[in-house]
């Protein structure tokens, strides 16, 4: 079945770095865009970050650019997200999702949780 | 950049009523409007796409209609698995950027 599954969270702190992976199956990965989004707890969502399908275009939110890279192996049907200088307004699950033709988020994995604690 | 706003915060209503959400942009937007459901603990799910798309295996109680920047999610009969928070969400041509409404809570009365 279509899937997206998450992997990477975990408890950094302040200035630290984590990379976030998420590994999809059912579906062609290639043909798809895909974004990660998150969600800070008990607050909404914020989207993160775009990549395209062929990994050409790249979009971030204001606050994350220059501290996240969003990237993508096709080969492998992985998406991944690098986050250096982390903060502590950066807590939250963090989800992938992949982008259907309508700019909407049809697909979402499970979600991994970051916390940025000293 | 859009800003969009849902209304109410919280909607108390008991199963088998209408719920009635609404999601104001703060400029005109159109074609480019999803929904989203999201229970306690679970990722969000595409229920709108496109102001009045049903997702994939959606029930034909969710129904999205709007147009401008005032758009609505209407759900005709509550079932108790809709009790949620739903968002609606944008996404923007010029700077590239997706936007979320704030969420709308939907509990049982």
């Amino acid at each position: 079945q279509v899937q997206l599954v998450e992997s990477g969270g975990g408890l950094v702190k302040p200035g630290g770095s984590l990379r976030l992976s998420c590994a999809a199956s059912g579906f062609t990965f290639s043909d798809y865009w895909m974004t990660w989004i998150r969600q800070a707890p008990g607050k909404g969502l914020e989207w993160v970050s775009y990549i395209s399908s062929r990994d050409s275009t790249i979009y971030y939110a204001d606050s994350m650019k220059g501290r996240f890279t969003i990237s993508r192996d096709n080969a492998k049907n992985s998406l991944s997200l690098q986050m250096n200088n982390l903060r502590a307004e950066d807590t939250g699950v963090y989800y992938c999702a992949r982008g259907n033709w309508n700019h909407a988020f049809d697909i979402w994995g499970q979600g991994t949780m970051v916390t940025v604690s000293s | 950049e859009i800003v969009l706003t849902q209304s109410p915060a919280t909607l108390s209503l008991s199963p088998g009523e209408r719920a009635t959400l609404s999601c104001r942009a703060s400029q005109s937007i159109s074609n480019n409007l999803a929904w989203y459901q999201q229970k306690p603990g679970q990722a969000p799910r595409l229920l709108i796409y496109a102001d009045s798309n049903r997702a994939t295996g959606i029930p034909a109680r969710f129904s999205g209609s709007g147009s401008g920047t005032d758009f609505t999610l209407t759900i005709s009969s509550l079932e108790p698995e809709d009790f949620a928070v739903y968002y609606c969400q944008h996404r923007s041509s010029w700077p590239r950027t997706w936007t979320f409404g704030q969420g709308t809570k939907v509990e049982i009365k």
